[in-house]
């Protein structure tokens, strides 16, 4: 299958700080991207799906102005987490797919933790 | 609304079979997925339905019966590798995933 890659695979920050999270599409194009969150033992959720060149769709309570989202390519996009709390430790995972209606393929998620 | 359901937790034994049952509800269907998550990882691709029947590869099998918003994985001659979190999802009329909470298989010696 594609491959996608994500990195950092974990990041520590401060209280306050901000982490950038790295999402590419290694030998496909990704029109669409999808990221999520999954805190321990629940299942994925969805945070918001970008395309390419245009503004991500976040989803219902999710603040777009703390969850920066970036697709400038159709082989990039990028999650940061602005001012990063303690609340926001989590698991982030990317998915990213090229047709509507093929699957996503997944990134090895990003383990992050605020102190 | 759309709602995908899927047992929390089920357990079975090396070399056994066990059937994971999912039904949905979508607005629209584009297709049933199956992912596998092991813990601390991101989901694997096992198997995609849009068509009734059952669909084998190798030790999984995945069935769908569109008529009854059902879908089944299958695993055989489990191995304890397969102690993990199986994930449902269907594909809604605009192409969007819409995920059950996963079933989180133990596989006993």
């Amino acid at each position: 299958g594609a491959v996608v890659s994500q990195h950092p695979s974990w990041v520590i920050c401060k209280s306050g700080t901000s982490v950038k999270i790295e999402c590419r599409s290694l030998d496909f194009q990704a029109t669409t991207m999808f990221w999520y969150r999954q805190f321990p033992k629940q299942s994925l959720m969805l945070m918001a799906t970008s395309n390419e060149g245009s503004k991500a769709t976040y989803e219902q309570g999710v603040e777009k102005d703390k969850f920066l989202i970036n697709h400038a390519s159709l082989t990039l996009s990028t999650l940061t987490v602005t001012s990063a709390h303690p609340e926001d430790s989590s698991f982030y995972i990317c998915s990213a797919r090229d047709n509507r209606d093929t699957e996503a393929f997944f990134g090895q998620g990003t383990r992050l933790t605020v102190v | 609304g759309q709602n995908i359901d899927q047992p929390t937790e089920m357990t079975a034994t090396e070399g056994a079979i066990v059937q994971i049952n999912c039904t949905y509800q979508t607005s629209g269907f584009n297709g049933l997925f199956w992912y596998q998550q092991h813990a601390g990882e991101a989901p694997t691709f096992l198997s995609y339905n849009v068509l009734d029947g059952l669909e084998e590869k190798g030790r999984f099998s995945s069935f769908l019966s569109r008529s009854k918003g059902y879908s089944y994985l299958l695993l055989k001659e489990l191995q304890m590798t397969d102690s993990a979190s199986y994930l449902c999802a269907g594909m809604d009329s605009n192409y969007q995933l819409i995920w059950g909470a996963g079933t989180k298989l133990i596989i006993k010696p």
